[in-house]
């Protein structure tokens, strides 16, 4: 089992630029989750998907992020027109089954995305 | 405001000591999870309790909840240099997101 994949593990774009994240959760996993990490705001959810819906976007900054699941083994997240305010780790999290807190996530390593 | 936060940003201890990391939190919940973060990693699972639970143990880890007073603490024995990271509680605010607080950075010094 290799785990939640995220790729690319680091990217650097130029302001206005687009940047495409990608996740391939775990196999079998219901529900797949993204969360973008700073220093300063933490851990914050974006967004997630149950058996490939997206259910709750809440966290999304809805002008520029967008998100997708076109299939059971991979995710996108997808920012356009980056700005450096963009510039976080973005975190994809898989699990077996949603429940809120009964449910273990299971998160990759992270894409670490610079905006210049 | 946070859903749930640690009540410390960051915590130094020497290896063999013991350590609480705290948390509190602003709403009803069926479970609280421990999520642990090491540098260049994802979190991962520490301890899952949940509401009717008032302890839970896995190894050198022991997670304690009180829900009179919204609170919950983990706490780590014999600490190792490996411990070191950031610690995250994690509650589901009766939906089925998960928030996670604002973490806890534990170094652990030889």
């Amino acid at each position: 089992n290799a785990g939640v994949i995220q790729t690319p593990r680091h990217k650097v774009t130029g302001k206005g630029q687009e940047a495409t994240l990608w996740c391939e959760p775990i196999s079998g996993h219901s529900a797949v989750f993204w969360y973008r990490q700073t220093i300063v705001q933490g851990l914050e959810f974006l967004t997630y998907f149950r058996n490939q819906a997206p259910i709750d976007d809440s966290g999304m900054p809805k002008e520029r992020f967008s998100a997708q699941m076109p299939n059971q083994s991979h995710s996108t997240l997808k920012i356009q027109s980056t700005q450096p305010q963009d510039s976080a780790v973005y975190l994809c999290a898989s699990s077996p089954r949603t429940g809120g807190g009964y449910a273990e996530q299971f998160f990759g390593p992270g894409t670490r995305l610079t905006v210049l | 405001s946070q859903l749930a936060e640690e009540n410390l940003w960051a915590l130094s201890v020497h290896e063999g000591e013991s350590v609480t990391v705290n948390c509190s939190y602003k709403t009803s919940i069926t479970a609280l999870q421990w999520y642990r973060q090491k540098s260049g990693e994802g979190p991962a699972q520490l301890i899952l309790i949940r509401s009717n639970e008032r302890e839970k143990r896995n190894g050198r880890l022991r997670a304690t909840l009180d829900t009179s007073s919204q609170s919950s603490s983990l706490s780590i024995t014999a600490t190792r240099c490996e411990d070191t990271a950031v610690y995250f509680c994690a509650t589901d605010p009766n939906t089925d997101k998960v928030v996670f607080g604002t973490g806890t950075r534990l170094q652990v010094s030889p």
